[in-house]
Parts: C-alpha cells; sequence; structure tokens
C-alpha cells in the first residue's frame, strides 16, 4: 500500500513570495489534515478536510494561508505571503475516517525556508 | 483549550534497558483519544500507541506499554528492551475532535 506522498521535499522561499505544497493521502481514506511542525515543537494541525468538506480550520492563519482539497483525494496548502515564521516542515496525513481514535498516517513532509 | 505537556525534552537509555516516558494533559472533556507518535531520524511519523479514554485497562503493543491514569490527566509511554531502531522523537499526542501534539522527547538508546 502506498503511503501519503508530499511534494516538494524541500523549498526556499524570499520572504513576501507565495508557495504551495502538495498532498496525495493513502488511496480510500476520507480524512486529510496539514500540519505545521515548527522546529523543537510538535505539530500543531492547521486544517482538517472530511472528504472535500473542510471540518476544522481553527488555527489556519487565514489571511495567508489557503488550503483546498478538489474531489476529495488530493490537496494543497498554499500560503501568500510568506513570512520568515512560516519556516517549518509542513505535514500532511491522512486517516480512513475523522474518528478520534483513527491511525493518522504522515507523509515525510515539505521543509519550507523562509529567507 | 486542550494542552499536553511533556516535561522531559531529552533522555537516553542503554539498549535491553526500560524508559519511561512522561506526558500530561489538560482537558475538561471526559470522552477523548490519547496517541503516542514516534519521528525516526529523517523520516515519517508513525503510531506507536494509542488509548481510548473510556477504556481503563492500559494499551500494550508489544514491549510498548503505557500507563494512562485518567483522574491525574497523565499518559506516560513506557518501552522496555530499548533497542536501538527505537532512536527517535517520541509525541504524546490528544484528540478530541482536534488533534494537539507535545513538544516531543527525544530518546537516545546508547549500545
Amino acid at each position: 500500500e502506498a503511503g501519503v506522498a508530499q511534494s516538494p521535499r524541500y523549498k526556499i522561499i524570499e520572504k513576501r513570495q507565495s508557495v504551495a505544497f502538495w498532498c496525495n493521502p493513502i488511496s480510500g481514506h476520507a480524512t486529510l489534515y496539514w500540519y505545521q511542525q515548527i522546529l523543537g515543537q510538535g505539530p500543531k494541525l492547521l486544517i482538517q478536510f472530511q472528504n472535500n468538506g473542510v471540518v476544522d480550520d481553527s488555527q489556519l492563519p487565514k489571511d495567508r494561508f489557503s488550503a483546498e482539497r478538489l474531489k476529495g483525494v488530493d490537496s494543497t496548502l498554499k500560503i501568500q505571503p510568506a513570512k520568515l515564521e512560516d519556516s517549518a516542515v509542513y505535514l500532511c496525513a491522512s486517516s480512513l475516517t475523522s474518528g478520534g481514535f483513527d491511525e493518522q498516517f504522515f507523509g515525510p513532509g515539505t521543509r519550507l525556508t523562509v529567507l | 483549550a486542550q494542552t499536553v505537556t511533556q516535561s522531559q525534552p531529552e533522555m537516553s537509555v542503554q539498549e535491553a534497558e526500560t524508559v519511561t516516558l512522561s506526558c500530561t494533559y489538560d482537558t475538561s472533556e471526559s470522552n477523548y483519544y490519547l496517541f503516542w507518535y514516534k519521528q525516526p531520524p529523517s523520516r515519517q511519523m508513525i503510531l506507536v500507541i494509542r488509548q481510548e479514554a473510556y477504556k481503563q485497562q492500559n494499551a500494550t503493543e508489544n514491549r510498548f506499554s503505557v500507563n494512562f491514569q485518567k483522574a491525574a490527566k497523565s499518559f506516560s509511554l513506557k518501552i522496555s528492551d530499548s533497542q536501538l531502531g527505537d532512536t527517535a522523537m517520541y509525541f504524546c499526542a490528544f484528540n478530541n475532535n482536534d488533534m494537539r501534539f507535545g513538544a516531543g522527547t527525544r530518546l537516545t538508546v546508547k549500545p
């Protein structure tokens, strides 16, 4: 079974530029998550999708971050414009359902450096 | 808001010995789920063990077990017979509609 795929693996941009990350979840997984992991901290949930609908985006900085999950499969996370404090690893995860006990399967992450 | 605290930023253990990682959380909810995830160096995060709050029996998965103390809001992870491959960051997580992670404990298993 293929795991969660993410691209790119690394990205370096200047502040005020825009950037997009892509995630392909495990086939059949209805729920998709985007996390931000700043160095030395645990992952912070940014947004959770159930199929193509948003379940929770309470911690997403909506003035600069946006995410979509068209057709309930792949997802993209965009930052525009980027700030220095956005430097982090962006993790995508998926689970079979949105049940609280479901195991989340994580991708390798995209490491973003904002200069 | 739910918070998860891991008070040990770093720990080390000798191969084959036992180590316990601490985790406490704060919530007013009665039903929730607790997890330990492992993030090996340069590798993906994977689930180690999980516990449903309404179950009193502590979860076990081979060499991994938890000590769940609901009243104390404590959820520690015990690793028995530590192996070199257990070297990783360990994150405690709490889920009640949205997942919250602790800051992690870096565990090093020494030969």
